[in-house]
C-alpha cells in the first residue's frame, strides 16, 4: 500500500548547524508533499511545501527539495536555532487527493537543537 | 476565526466504554478528517470526509465510526473502547478546492484503562 518513511526519528544538532531530515514515498501518483511542524503538546502546523512539478522551495531558513525519479524529499534546514526543536513530520498526497485530500505521514523526526 | 475545535482535550475511558470526540470548523472547508497520533507512528487517518454528506474509511478505522452532521461538524464515535485506542486523536479540516493544505484541532488526549 502506500507508505511514507522518514529518517532519521531523532536528531540532534548545535545551534547554528544545519538539519537534514529525509522521507520516501511509494505512490508515484503522489503530487503534493507537505512538511508539518509540532511542538511539544500543540497541534501540527504547516511550515513549508512543495507541488511535483517544482524541484525545490525556500522560505528563509527552511527549504525543501523533491526528486520525483527517486520518490523523495528533504527538508533542509539552515542556522537552527533552540526555537526549532520539536517534532516534524513530512507527508505525501495519494492517488485521488485531488478530490479526497489525503495524505500519508512519515512517522516523524525529533529535532533538538542545543544551545 | 476559531479555526478548528475539539472537546474534550482530555479524556479517560475504561475499556467497553463508549464516547464521542466532536469537532467543529468555521472555515467553510469542504473536507474534513480524523487522525490519531500514536509515539513512533506519526499521523495515522482513521475516517475522513471528503464532502458534506459523504465519509470514507482510512488506514485504521477499525473500532471507529464518524459522522458528518453537517458542513461545519465531524464527529468521531468510539462504541466499546479499548486499551488499544489510547492515543492522541486529531481533527483537522482543508477548503477541498485548490488547497491541499489542512488544518488541525489542538487535539483529544484518551486513555483507556
Amino acid at each position: 500500500g502506500e507508505n511514507v518513511e522518514q529518517h532519521p526519528s531523532t536528531l540532534s544538532v548545535q545551534e547554528g548547524d544545519s538539519a537534514v531530515i529525509k522521507c520516501t514515498y511509494s505512490d508515484s501518483a503522489s503530487n503534493y508533499f507537505p512538511w508539518y511542524k509540532q511542538e511539544l503538546g500543540k497541534r501540527p502546523q504547516l511550515i513549508i511545501d512543495i507541488r511535483s512539478n517544482v524541484g525545490e522551495k525556500k522560505d528563509q531558513r527552511i527549504a525543501v527539495t523533491l526528486n520525483k525519479t527517486a520518490k523523495h524529499f528533504s527538508l533542509h534546514i539552515t542556522e537552527t536555532q533552540p526555537e526549532d526543536s520539536a517534532v516534524y513530520f513530512c507527508a505525501a498526497s495519494t492517488s485521488g487527493s485531488s478530490n479526497t485530500g489525503k495524505l500519508i505521514f512519515g512517522q516523524g523526526t525529533t529535532l533538538q537543537v542545543k544551545p | 476565526n476559531a479555526g478548528v475545535t475539539q472537546t474534550p482535550k482530555f479524556q479517560v475511558l475504561k475499556t467497553g466504554q463508549s464516547m464521542t470526540l466532536q469537532c467543529a470548523q468555521d472555515m467553510n472547508h469542504n473536507s474534513m478528517y480524523w487522525y490519531r497520533q500514536d509515539p513512533g507512528m506519526g499521523l495515522r487517518l482513521i475516517y475522513y470526509s471528503a464532502s458534506e454528506g459523504t465519509t470514507d474509511k482510512g488506514e485504521v478505522p477499525n473500532g471507529y465510526n464518524v459522522s458528518r452532521l453537517n458542513k461545519r461538524e465531524f464527529s468521531l464515535r468510539l462504541e466499546s473502547a479499548a486499551p488499544s485506542q489510547t492515543s492522541v486523536y486529531f481533527c483537522a479540516s482543508r477548503t477541498g478546492t485548490s488547497s491541499y493544505e489542512q488544518y488541525f484541532g489542538p487535539g483529544t488526549r484518551l486513555t483507556v484503562t
